[in-house]
């Protein structure tokens, strides 16, 4: 079936834009997370959706990051004026209620310039 | 504070030998360990996991160690192949709760040599 996918692939943009990346999970998974790799760092967890629960926002690093999920299926994580120490791949993970294997998209390499 | 650490950011071994990736943790909360591989340009792949009530899962050429009472655990590629050659991740979870959200090591890239 169907793999998470994330779109765009690659934005490039000016300091001080903002961004919106998306994300649609695979059917059927209820979790939803956001991860983001910075140039030779490991994933850092930013959000996790479950359902209609209140998400974790425990990752987010300031309040210029924002996320939503509609539905219980799509996902848009928001950037509001964006630093160059934004730049980084964004990735996307969902998985069924209760079980740690998570499954990944492609991600979204940002650049700000 | 680095939780999860993958002292070797890189290993080189030749096709047909054992390929053993190591990873550290500090957090004793941690209770589910997952191994990921990831090419450049896509998304980690999950490969193997490990429950902190077991010290070995295996799945055909791949073998997880944990061991608790050092915080440490392995993952044995045997016999390592040249398609094996990627960035090798160690997550761990705290699964309290619904939310497993994973931390992970800065990763060890393999290359495997034919």
């Amino acid at each position: 079936g169907a793999g998470v996918s994330q779109s765009p692939s690659n934005k490039v943009t000016e300091k001080g834009k903002d961004v919106e990346l998306r994300c649609d999970p695979i059917s059927g998974h209820t979790a939803l997370y956001w991860y983001r790799q910075s140039l030779g760092q490991g994933l850092e967890f930013l959000i996790y959706f479950q359902g209609n629960s209140a998400p974790d926002k425990s990752g987010l690093p300031s309040d210029r990051f924002s996320a939503e999920r509609t539905g219980g299926s799509v996902s848009t994580l928001t950037i509001q004026r964006t630093q160059q120490e934004d730049s980084a791949v964004y990735l996307c993970a969902s998985s069924y209620i209760s079980v740690p294997e998570q499954y990944f998209g492609p991600g979204t390499r940002l650049t700000v310039t | 504070d680095q939780q999860v650490k993958q002292n070797s950011p890189s290993l080189s071994v030749q096709e047909g030998r054992i390929s053993i990736l190591n990873c550290d943790y500090t957090n004793s909360m941690f209770d589910y360990f997952l191994w990921y591989k990831k090419y450049p340009a896509e998304g980690p792949t999950f490969l193997i996991s490990i429950s902190s009530i077991k010290d070995k899962n295996e799945d055909g050429r791949f073998t997880v160690f944990l061991n608790k009472s050092a915080k440490h655990l392995s993952l044995h590629i045997v016999p390592s192949q040249p398609g094996d050659s990627a960035v090798y991740f160690c997550a761990a979870s705290d699964s309290g709760g619904s939310n497993y959200k994973l931390t992970f090591g800065k990763g060890t890239l393999l290359t495997v040599n034919p």
